[in-house]
């Protein structure tokens, strides 16, 4: 297996700007999530899909971030206008199952480092 | 006050060294705990994670909980220039339905050949 494709790995982008990150998550799992790290805060979760609901939204900074997940290999993390203090690195992972009982592991792609100027 | 406390370092330490990485977290419910390494420019990856208190070894690197005191520590021995990275202790707990995890911020270790 290929593990998490996340895309594109780097994005420069002027404030204003639209900018849309995309993940592709391991084959088999049904559960994904987004996060943002930065130094000062580490890394965040941003959202959860559990077979491609949205499950727990709770943190996302406001409403220029939106996230979608139209089928099971596919999703996208769209942020409208961007800001300067966007500049992050944005990782996806995903999950075989997130239960109550049991922790299951969650594996990261390699990210995408985002900045806005 | 953050849910997790993490020591950010850099931690340098000789090739050979017994290494010691902390964290301390505040919110009770928390049930699994979780230690990951993230080399530079790469997504975190698990090394071992282990529920309740007591101790969890895994060749080289042994993870310590004590509840109690909402203490974490992993302990890596006979350290390795391939050690060096970032080391993120996480903690999850059942909320909204799941197993949500909060990391802490990291400790950027440096083992020195």
């Amino acid at each position: 297996d290929a593990g998490v494709i996340q895309s594109p790995r780097h994005e420069v982008t002027e404030m204003g700007q639209e900018v849309t990150l995309r993940c592709k998550p391991i084959s088999g799992h049904n559960s994904l999530f987004w996060y943002r790290q930065t130094m000062m805060r580490g890394l965040e979760l941003l959202i959860y899909f559990n077979n491609n609901v949205p499950i727990d939204d709770s943190g996302m900074p406001e409403d220029r971030f939106s996230a979608k997940m139209p089928n099971a290999s596919f999703s996208t993390l769209k942020i409208q206008p961007s800001e300067p203090r966007d500049s992050a690195v944005y990782f996806c992972a995903s999950s075989w199952g997130v239960g109550s009982g049991t922790y299951n592991e969650q594996f990261f792609g390699p990210g995408t480092r985002l900045t806005v100027l | 006050q953050k849910e997790v406390e993490q020591d950010p370092g850099p931690l340098s330490v000789p090739e050979g060294a017994i290494v010691s990485l902390n964290c301390t977290y505040s919110n009770s419910a928390f049930q699994y705990f979780m230690w990951y390494r993230q080399y530079s420019r790469k997504g975190p990856e698990l090394l071992m994670y282990t529920y309740s208190s007591g101790n969890k070894e895994d060749g080289r690197f042994t993870a310590q909980v004590d509840k109690s005191s909402k203490y974490i520590s992993l302990f890596i021995r006979d350290s390795q220039p391939s050690d060096s990275a970032t080391y993120l202790c996480a903690m999850s707990s059942y909320s909204g339905g799941y197993q949500k995890v909060t990391f802490g911020t990291g400790t950027k270790l440096q083992v020195i050949p």
